[in-house]
């Protein structure tokens, strides 16, 4: 089982509301990754998690959270987001960070959309 | 902070056309990999070199990673209209993935 699953494919907010992206894996990795995608650009990195554990965050605004409940699950927990904040939101793992082989599994994405 | 260029940022062919897009950094990468992603989807992974020099093939994909392992380039030959998409090359080191700005491929029926 190669798959990321994420959790819900589509979402729409208001800059007053409270929601939770979602991400599962369970191909045994230890790495977790959230990333933030706008239109015709390259992921950029959000957070990273190891070992449950986070280990990188790249600057992100405190309105959003991110929480690893366990090693097979990465929440995003989103509140007061701005229209800016409309983007793809991609979940990735890997088997551990910074490895040298470094491949990383990426879900389907939340296309999120802040009114 | 590793720098990794893709070219050509965009390119549209016809159907049946070869075509070469490249990644370059003047970082020296542990690992490469190469993604196509298509929109609304995320990137799919399609190759992982690590070996400089190193060479593999996938269907109609040739992938090349650089005896210096700072560069690689993706060939395709007798492009399709699946193979239209995002193709991403991070190179992986100590800090993760780093990302160029992808390299948008359109191949027109």
């Amino acid at each position: 089982d190669t798959e990321v699953t994420q959790t819900p494919k589509h979402l729409v907010m208001g800059m007053t509301n409270k929601k939770s992206l979602k991400c599962e894996q369970h191909m045994g990795h230890r790495a977790m990754y959230w990333y933030k995608q706008k239109a015709k650009k390259p992921p950029e990195l959000m957070f990273v998690y190891s070992y449950e554990k986070l280990s990188i965050n790249e600057s992100v605004p405190s309105r959003f959270s991110p929480e690893c409940p366990n090693s097979s699950l990465l929440n995003l927990h989103l509140h007061a987001l701005q229209p800016e904040d409309s983007a793809l939101y991609l979940c990735a793992s890997s088997q551990e960070e910074g490895s040298s082989y470094n491949e990383q599994f990426f879900g389907p994405g939340t296309r999120l959309t802040v009114l | 902070t590793q720098l990794l260029e893709q070219s050509p940022q965009f390119l549209s062919i016809q159907e049946g056309e070869n075509l070469t897009v490249y990644c370059n950094s003047s970082s020296v990468f542990s690992s490469l990999q190469w993604y196509r992603q298509e929109p609304g989807e995320g990137p799919v992974l399609l190759v992982t070199v690590v070996t400089g020099g190193e060479v593999k093939k996938l269907k109609r994909l040739t992938f090349q990673f650089g005896d210096a392992r700072k560069d690689s380039s993706l060939h395709i030959t007798a492009a399709q209209p699946g193979d239209t998409g995002l193709y991403l090359c991070p190179g992986g080191g100590a800090d993760g993935l780093t990302f160029g700005k992808g390299t948008h491929l359109i191949i027109q029926p």
